[in-house]
């Protein structure tokens, strides 16, 4: 059963706390992203991992880091969270070399910052 | 600058209409084209991908083309359901491999109504 899961699919959290969103895929993707999308605006990419331990920093990184320890996980993490990063937030994996007849989405993380 | 433009924003059928949504771009190169649907709160499901210059495929009701010269595509929905309620986002891939960016249309929001 091709799958991305994320977790947790809610997230309450007072500014200055850090957050962990995680993510698993069944697939065993190379590569892995993390996405953020607002309203209004398109999917915005934060980072990317080609695999375990080969993570690029996206469009909009700052504020942000991963952690791809397994092939099958990709962790984001912020540290001490602000209310702009109030977001849903989506994982996504797809193949090396078929990126563009294979894309998998996760169901989103939506993250309130208060 | 927004490199994927969808028209309309939003967009009310009735039960039953067929609808056509646009999707213009200036991404450089395009590798690919993919529509994907978003039900409300959760993730993207991919309808379809186009690759080739003048493109055109068929899912079921959802039907698509993709001319490369003139950085268009267009999703046709055919005797919409209600089910079909969803935001409609064009993505535009630069590559075929994961080396290569994803640029993420803000969507068209269309709402079937009885």
């Amino acid at each position: 059963d091709m799958k991305v899961t994320q977790m947790p699919r809610y997230l309450i959290k007072r500014m200055g706390e850090n957050v962990l969103l995680e993510c698993g895929q069944d697939m065993s993707h190379e590569t892995m992203y993390w996405y953020r999308q607002d309203p209004g605006l398109g999917l915005q990419l934060i980072y990317i991992s080609y695999d375990v331990d080969s993570n690029s920093e996206g469009d909009i990184p700052k504020g942000y880091r991963v952690s791809r320890k397994k092939r099958e996980h990709f962790s984001l993490i912020l540290d001490s969270a602000k209310t702009n990063q109030t977001s849903v937030y989506f994982c996504a994996s797809s193949p090396r070399d078929r990126a563009n007849t294979e894309v998998f989405f996760g169901k989103g993380t939506r993250l309130t910052v208060v | 600058k927004t490199q994927v433009e969808q028209s309309p924003q939003s967009l009310v059928v009735r039960q039953g209409e067929n609808c056509v949504l646009q999707c213009n771009y200036s991404v450089t190169p395009d590798n690919h084209l993919r529509w994907f649907k978003q039900d409300t709160g959760k993730g993207l499901v991919s309808l379809t991908v186009l690759v080739d210059q003048k493109d055109k495929t068929s899912n079921g009701r959802y039907s698509a083309t993709l001319d490369k010269d003139a950085k268009h595509s267009t999703l046709h929905i055919t005797a919409t359901l209600l089910d079909d309620t969803a935001t409609y986002i064009c993505v535009v891939g630069d590559r075929g491999s994961a080396l290569g960016r994803l640029h993420f249309g803000a969507g068209t929001q269309l709402i079937v109504i009885p």
